[in-house]
């Protein structure tokens, strides 16, 4: 099985700054040319949402605060500027193959 | 606009099993993969499995192969999870959520969740 270690378990970020997630794959996600590693968010008591797919495509609706990026198997969501609206847990998922896989999850709150 | 609508809260009994249901509208269930996710209390995603309800195909993590079952009805746009032997492990919400069918299988429809809560 893919497994995704994603960092930190919890983040404090000031109004306007940036917030960066890490999610580190165990192996490969690499499909053609693409990596298939996607970011929800989840604000408390909601289901998840998809922000980003394929690593950095962006969920429709989606605004251009929220990035993914990715270097070797190191995959970054980026959040910038940070708003009071963005607290809530953000997860990691690879889409490669099954079982399916998700990270531990980090949850971002303002400080 | 596609939706998917879930049955609601479940208070069932440990030893026993349930099944949940989840209905698709605003397009055919064929379209999709359809998987189930768990939820425990505090707790992160965890995926359980997929059913390609064009052939009825399965897919589960190793973890639930013995505890979950996925079926579908195309006449009516549902896909079903049915948990058995349930312990108190298997309170949690539990989403149903669609993926394409070909690939990158990332979650874009969710539905609104359903709570199972095991208790004596």
């Amino acid at each position: 099985n893919i497994v995704l270690t994603q960092s930190p378990a919890s983040l404090a970020v000031i109004l306007g700054q940036k917030a960066t997630i890490s999610c580190t794959a165990s192996e490969s996600v690499n499909k053609f040319g693409i990596n298939l590693m996607h970011w929800y968010q989840q604000k408390p008591g909601q289901l998840p949402k998809i922000l980003i797919y394929n690593e950095f495509s962006r969920a429709p609706g989606i605004p251009a605060r929220f990035s993914g990026d990715e270097a070797e198997l190191n995959f970054t969501l980026t959040i910038e500027p940070v708003e009071a609206d963005d607290v809530a847990t953000y997860y990691c998922q690879q889409g490669l193959t099954f079982p399916l896989t998700f990270g531990s999850g980090t949850k971002l709150e303002i400080k | 606009e596609v939706q998917l609508q879930q049955s609601g809260a479940e208070l069932v009994r440990p030893g026993t099993s349930v099944k949940l249901s989840c209905k698709v509208s605003g397009d055919t269930i064929t379209a999709y993969y359809m998987h189930f996710v768990k939820q425990r209390p505090g707790q992160g995603l965890e995926w359980i499995g997929r059913i390609d309800p064009e052939d009825d195909s399965t897919k589960y993590a190793e973890k639930f192969k013995n505890k979950a079952t996925l079926t579908a009805d195309t006449s009516s746009n549902t896909a079903y999870l049915k948990l058995s032997s349930l312990t108190s492990e298997d309170t949690a919400t539990y989403f149903c959520t669609t993926s394409n069918n070909y690939g990158g299988y990332y979650f874009d429809y969710w539905g609104q969740g359903v709570m199972v809560t095991v208790s004596s």
